[in-house]
């Protein structure tokens, strides 16, 4: 059971390069979840879904989309990266949305951008 | 949406010895979670408490939780030098959202 897979884990990009995380998992989960990971900072919700078809923005949404086409992807789509951008960012699932569920996370991908 | 707070930044002990951290908050909230992250990797779930709950055990974890003081405590007894992360509190309220705080990084010497 692989969990959440997120890929790639490194990528270096140039500021106003366009590129999309991926992130997968395999326990039927309804609730999938981004963060970004600055130091001394925690980790800040980027965007969420609840199911497929529906997402939401986080707290820290702007420069980022997301969609949300079957159960298990949740991609992330830096539309026109910069250096502010410069983060690790972490996929996360639950079972479902509701509240009090456990979130389980990938490993994350490691992004600069130069 | 608020965050906690994680006290103490930084917790280094010897093996074998307990290690607590704490997490404060400002408004009401639906349960708190606590999260491990090891060096390099994604965080893992340690254990979650209702607002209705005062206290939860999980093997060497004791959480406890003070609604009227809004704040919780994170017992790990007996440490091992594994126990090395990064913890952290993770606040839920009304929406299916969850509100992380900035961790507390615990070292635990051989």
């Amino acid at each position: 059971n692989a969990g959440v897979t997120q890929t790639p884990k490194f990528q270096v990009l140039k500021t106003g390069q366009s590129m999309t995380l991926q992130c997968a998992q395999d326990m039927n989960h309804e609730y999938m979840s981004w963060y970004r990971q600055d130091p001394g900072m925690g980790l800040r919700l980027i965007h969420y879904s609840v199911g497929a078809g529906i997402t939401d923005q986080g707290e820290v949404p702007n420069g980022y989309n997301v969609s949300r086409s079957t159960t298990e992807d949740f991609p992330l789509r830096l539309l026109s990266a910069a250096p502010s951008q410069t983060s690790v960012y972490f996929c996360a699932s639950s079972y479902s949305g509701q509240r009090g569920q456990p979130q389980h996370f990938g490993d994350g991908t490691r992004l600069s951008i130069l | 949406s608020q965050q906690g707070e994680e006290d103490p930044q930084a917790l280094s002990i010897q093996e074998g010895e307990n290690a607590t951290m704490n997490c404060s908050y400002k408004t009401s909230i639906n349960n708190l979670q606590w999260y491990r992250q090891n060096s390099g990797r994604g965080l893992v779930h340690l254990i979650l408490i209702r607002s209705n709950e005062r206290e939860k055990h999980s093997g060497r974890l004791r959480v406890t939780l003070d609604t009227s003081k809004k704040s919780s405590s994170l017992l790990i007894t007996a440490s091992r030098a594994a126990d090395t992360a990064s913890y952290f509190c993770a606040l839920g309220g009304s929406n299916y959202k969850l509100t992380f705080g900035k961790g507390t990084l615990l070292t635990v010497n051989p």
